[in-house]
């Protein structure tokens, strides 16, 4: 049931893009992305649901695509503070009672 | 300011010894979560609680115990039957306006995390 992100780790020079992917085998209510800095509390980033409502940041972009099951975070011309794990959890329907986490993936931004 | 406060910030257990953490929220929010984070494993739910004095079991209950007696405080137990407590472990907490739906729609708020390890 947990969600399968990819890639595992990325890293990344100032100003490149990367894509990071959310994988699950079960329909998908709402998909919600968190970054977490070494040791620091998961910060909130962006909720994504079924239907195409979306709230988050501005200067981060995702999309859902339910038939396939999958969110993608987009980060464009990255910066150093973009560096984190970052994480999503899935909400299989609209009554679920608590998200469940991928494992996470690693982005490294340097200059 | 609003925010969720995990105290302490690094504890050391005892073997056959049960210790607890503390998770205190100031932001009127319904619904609690503790997750255990190891390395590679992403966070992994612990328990969880909507309403106060109820709470259910999340993918790793075993070895822990929980109580919701007041809306902002959720502590957790790491009891002597969990062998292996090395781990960070996370509390959150989000609003939830009414019992059904509030998890999907709403932001989760963590706490800045318990270091637990072995002596």
């Amino acid at each position: 049931q947990q969600p399968v992100q990819s890639p595992q780790a990325v890293i990344l020079r100032e100003g490149e893009d990367a894509v990071i992917n959310c994988s699950s085998s079960k329909a998908l209510y709402s998909v919600h992305w968190y970054r977490q800095k070494h040791g620091e509390a998961p910060v909130f980033l962006m909720i994504l649901l079924k239907g195409g409502e979306q709230k988050g940041h501005e200067k981060i972009s995702a999309s859902f695509n339910e038939k396939k099951q999958q969110s993608s975070l987009y980060l464009t011309a990255s910066q150093l503070s973009y560096s984190g794990t970052y994480f999503c959890g899935t909400v299989v329907n609209q009554a679920g009672t608590a998200l469940i986490f991928g494992k996470g993936t690693t982005l490294s931004v340097s200059s | 300011d609003g925010g969720i406060t995990q105290s302490p910030k690094y504890l050391f257990r005892k073997e056959g010894q049960n210790v607890t953490l503390s998770c205190e929220q100031n932001l009127n929010h319904d619904a609690m979560y503790w997750y255990r984070q190891d390395p590679g494993q992403g966070l992994r739910l612990i328990y969880y609680s909507q309403i106060v004095n109820d709470f259910q079991k999340g993918d790793i209950a075993e070895g822990y115990s929980v109580s919701r007696e007041k809306k902002e405080s959720f502590p957790l137990t790491v009891t002597s039957a969990q062998k292996n407590p090395t781990a960070f472990y996370l509390c959150a907490s989000s609003s939830s306006p009414g019992l059904a739906g509030g998890v999907a729609k709403n932001i989760q708020y963590f706490g800045a995390g318990t270091r637990l390890s072995v002596l």
